[in-house]
């Protein structure tokens, strides 16, 4: 079992649909972050979160330590977010991330 | 300021041969990390460096892989004898690592295919 896990693997949505992404993982950590991969893109940090909830315009990102959960949101849902979103975890005593294996996104127009 | 940039951008090479990667990071960005992501799946890190501080070797899938850092600046990534399940793109980032945790910022990665 992986120690990042996120659903779903695969998700296609209309435009303007609200976005949900989960990431469970297993271990204790001391931050999680959502990357963004576009088809033969690189890649972006869209965030890094400890605790709570952060929104940057579209996109809401929120995390539950006791219950090793977090959700990416996307709000009003557009073409351009079709994209793979990454789940990553950071744990104690170093900077090592591990991965969730990516949810991939399709949004039609 | 310029983000992380890594050349080459492609690389095709024979299998058996060495290859050489390289990381230039953000000026001032004193930590920096190796990924590899395979076709279809997921990334995993390789090597990480902060500083002068040994570096973390931990994610490096055999002795075939090794990793250099030049101060706080360039780093190569180098692969010898090649096999064909490296073939993969290998991602660079970089962070500022002022306070743990810290925001890394990723290279556009060098897609390495052994044939």
């Amino acid at each position: 079992k992986n120690e990042v896990e996120q659903s779903p693997q695969n998700l296609t949505a209309q435009e303007g649909e609200f976005i949900t992404i989960n990431c469970s993982y297993s271990v204790g950590i001391s931050a999680l972050h959502w990357l963004q991969q576009h088809p033969g893109g690189g890649i972006v940090s869209l965030f890094m979160l400890s605790s709570g909830k952060k929104k940057h315009g579209r996109l809401i990102a929120t995390i539950n330590i006791q219950e090793k959960h977090s959700s990416l949101h996307i709000t009003a849902s557009h073409p351009r977010d079709s994209a793979v979103y990454i789940c990553a975890v950071k744990g104690f005593g170093n900077e090592k991330l591990t991965f969730g294996t990516g949810t991939r996104l399709t949004i039609i127009p | 300021g310029a983000g992380v940039s890594q050349s080459p951008s492609n690389k095709v090479t024979e299998k058996g041969k060495d290859v050489e990667l390289r990381c230039d990071p953000i000026s001032g960005h004193t930590a920096l990390y190796w990924y590899r992501q395979r076709l279809g799946q997921g990334l995993e890190f390789l090597i990480y460096f902060q500083g002068n501080s040994a570096p973390d070797k931990s994610g490096l899938p055999s002795d075939r892989f090794s990793a250099e850092r030049t101060g706080e600046s360039v780093s190569t990534l180098t692969i010898q004898r090649t096999q064909q399940e490296d073939s993969a793109v290998y991602l660079c980032a970089s962070s500022l690592v002022t306070a743990s945790p810290s925001e890394q910022y990723f290279g556009p990665g060098t897609r390495l295919t052994v044939t």
